[in-house]
């Protein structure tokens, strides 16, 4: 597609449920990031990808909270044991490269809005 | 990090009217971005906007690196322009990697 797709929109679960959030980025985007929008912590920066591996994981919230991204392309978001404070909404974004210390224009995918009862 | 504020937090505008936002940075900047979030929660790219002034239709941009702030100008506002308005540098740290950080925004209602 032509922009960042992100799945599932809506999720509802459970406290103590896993759950596995899904970004499309951009074709031919090598960096990729996570970031949430939560009411009183606004937009925060979660994890970064260069290719498949994520030199900064330090917006990581707790060790209940991991990523992958595989073939440089699509990225998972992992929540453990969801807790009612992971409520929010978790938005991915896609730029042309991050290598040399060059960061190009991000662009946002909708969002995947969680709910934690 | 770098502390990015925004003001003001709330701005109510006539159709019709401009205004000024406004985005202090705290640190040096590699580049800087401005974002729409529009009622469905989707941010829309307005600039990429490290220093120097652009213009995108009613929108035009300006960011001062050397004084750290940047300023968004919308001209002859239109209802469509309602939502939240986000500005977002990338801090020039080495261990940065680009990262946004954002601003709490300014909420933006245009009235007909």
């Amino acid at each position: 597609g032509a922009g960042v797709s992100q799945s599932p929109s809506n999720k509802v679960t459970e406290k103590g449920k896993d759950v596995e959030l899904r970004c499309d980025p951009i074709s031919g985007h090598t960096a990729l990031y996570w970031y949430r929008q939560s009411l009183g912590q606004g937009l925060e920066f979660l994890i970064y990808f260069q290719g498949n591996s994520a030199p900064d994981k330090s917006g990581l919230p707790s060790d209940r909270f991991s990523a992958e991204r595989t073939g440089g392309s699509v990225s998972t978001l992992t929540i453990q044991r969801t807790q009612q404070e992971d409520s929010a909404v978790y938005l991915c974004a896609s730029s042309r490269s991050g290598t040399s210390g060059i960061y190009n224009e991000q662009f946002f995918g909708p969002g995947t809005r969680l709910t934690v009862l | 990090g770098i502390q990015v504020e925004q003001s003001p937090p709330d701005l109510i505008l006539q159709e019709g009217a401009n205004s000024t936002l406004r985005c202090n940075f705290s640190d040096s900047v590699n580049n800087l971005q401005w974002f729409h979030q529009n009622p469905w929660g989707q941010l829309i790219n307005l600039f990429y906007i490290p220093s120097g002034t652009k213009q995108n239709g009613r929108l035009s941009a300006t960011t001062v690196a050397t004084e750290r702030y940047s300023l968004l100008y919308i001209s002859s506002s239109q209802t469509t322009d309602s939502g939240v308005y986000f500005c977002a540098p990338q801090a020039r740290f080495s261990d940065s990697w680009g990262k946004l950080q954002f601003g709490a925004g300014t909420q933006v209602v245009v009235t007909p």
